[in-house]
């Protein structure tokens, strides 16, 4: 079946620092692939996603492009913020006929001033 | 416009008590998802529906689980009786399955179970 995974955290940086959270991901077909941020008592937000190989998806500084010959999706950021405290999720999605989305177990990254 | 709507927020109760979970999707979305998430087990799918019919529902851990959607506007998650083992926080989350993938997720209901 299908199997998310991603680097453990937690992930501490310094502010400005360059962040990289390693996803890979095992799928059977060609899945979309996304980058969901959860804040400190809120629900999931999608960050980004990219829907086919060679894609690039990128928002607020972040971008991860769709490998398929390493079939990973890596999330990077050139200069992290305090503010991009979160827990960071990897998920892909079959589509067509499947709507679920098979979600990492997440990386807390905590970012010192 | 409004996200998906959760309530309560926040739920206490005792063990061996009914509790409902409370979900209103995006206005237009055609597809409904309830998610578990705990420290140990990490985002666990619940359920899903397709145009309110649910189309899987392997994750429910037990029968205790029960997941209803009436209608388009409203979805319902009840475990009867609880346990404290039930203690996480409970998201709902919608989409519009036509091409695209990404779901919607609520604030989520932080349950605990004493």
């Amino acid at each position: 079946g299908d199997s998310v995974t991603q680097m453990e955290g937690p992930v501490t940086l310094s502010e400005e620092a360059f962040l990289t959270i390693n996803c890979t991901y095992t799928a059977t077909g060609y899945p979309s692939l996304f980058w969901y941020v959860q804040y400190p008592g809120e629900g999931l937000q999608l960050l980004l996603k990219a829907t086919k190989a060679d894609d690039k998806g990128s928002n607020k500084g972040f971008e991860a492009t769709y490998r398929k010959e390493t079939t990973s999706f890596h999330l990077e950021k050139g200069s992290v913020q305090v503010s991009d405290s979160a827990v960071y999720f990897c998920a892909l999605s079959e589509g067509g006929s499947n709507y679920k989305l098979t979600f990492g177990k997440g990386t807390l990254l905590t970012v010192n001033p | 416009d409004a996200g998906v709507i959760q309530s309560p927020r926040h739920e206490v109760t005792e063990m061996g008590q009914e509790v409902t979970l409370r979900c209103k999707p995006i206005s237009g979305h055609n597809s409904l998802f309830w998610y578990r998430q705990t420290m140990m087990r990490g985002l666990e799918l619940l359920i899903y529906f397709n145009n309110n019919v649910p189309i899987d529902d392997s994750g429910m851990p037990e029968d205790r689980f029960s997941a209803k959607m009436p209608n388009a506007s409203f979805s319902t998650l009840k475990i009867q009786p609880s346990e404290p083992r039930d203690s996480a926080v409970y998201f709902c989350a919608s989409s519009f399955v036509r091409g695209s993938d990404e779901q919607y997720f609520g604030p989520g209901t932080r349950l605990t179970v004493t």
